[in-house]
């Protein structure tokens, strides 16, 4: 157990719906990261906050979009929903939000968009 | 562009014979280079970070080592539940982010 923790674990859904994932990193972490892993394209890096702000942008689509809050847990809501979207979102979190920490993922979030 | 290059795409394996995987890596100014394993339809588990050529790390009958383009993880005398996806990934640049670029991952099966 990485101590991250995520729900829903499974998510089925229509598309053009709205859902919202969420995330709580571990006890201490200031660092959120959220990834998108489909057969084809592997783990994809989508974006990064630390300590409430946004730190980095990955590939991320403009239908997509996330928050971490004062509590530090993290919201990624996808909007628009299409076939293609169907993955497994991960989010990790770290110590800092630099280089050099390592990240602890969560069990995830299996999205299917029908 | 920053890419990370797994090999082999898959590795079979009887229980108890010893190989290799290979990460290579084209970054600008690599950070850290990571290790994952990866169970299906689980999150990714931390292994080993490296951060410099020559630098090595063990843990049980994993042991990974780091040059300037790649990093190779030997596994000795693997066992069935050895079983598994491994993932390299690396930080680079000189940008404050911690963002990963994963490779495609090595999947390994060892048979008993």
């Amino acid at each position: 157990d990485s101590g991250v923790t995520q729900t829903p674990k499974h998510l089925i859904t229509a598309t053009g719906q709205r859902v919202t994932l969420r995330c709580s990193p571990r006890s201490g972490d200031l660092s959120v990261y959220w990834y998108q892993q489909s057969l084809d394209q592997g783990l994809q890096f989508l974006i990064q906050y630390y300590n409430g702000e946004e730190r980095a942008k990955g590939n991320i689509l403009e239908r997509f979009s996330a928050q971490q809050f004062p509590d530090l847990h993290s919201e990624l809501n996808l909007s628009s929903l299409e076939l293609g979207d169907s993955a497994l979102y991960f989010c990790a979190s770290s110590v800092s939000g630099q280089v050099n920490y390592e990240q602890y993922f969560g069990p995830g979030t299996r999205l299917t968009v029908t | 562009e920053d890419q990370v290059t797994q090999s082999p795409e898959a590795l079979r394996l009887q229980e108890g014979e010893s190989s290799s995987l290979n990460c290579s890596y084209t970054v600008s100014g690599l950070r850290g280079l990571f290790w994952y394993r990866q169970d299906p339809g689980k999150g990714p588990e931390f292994l080993f970070t490296l951060y410099s050529a020559g630098e090595e790390k063990e843990k049980e009958r994993l042991k990974a080592t780091l040059t300037k383009k790649e990093s190779f993880l030997h596994i000795t005398a693997p066992k069935p539940e050895d079983s598994a996806t491994y993932l390299c990934a690396v930080q680079a640049g000189s940008g404050n982010t911690g963002k990963l670029i994963f490779g495609q991952g090595t999947t390994l099966q060892v048979k008993p």
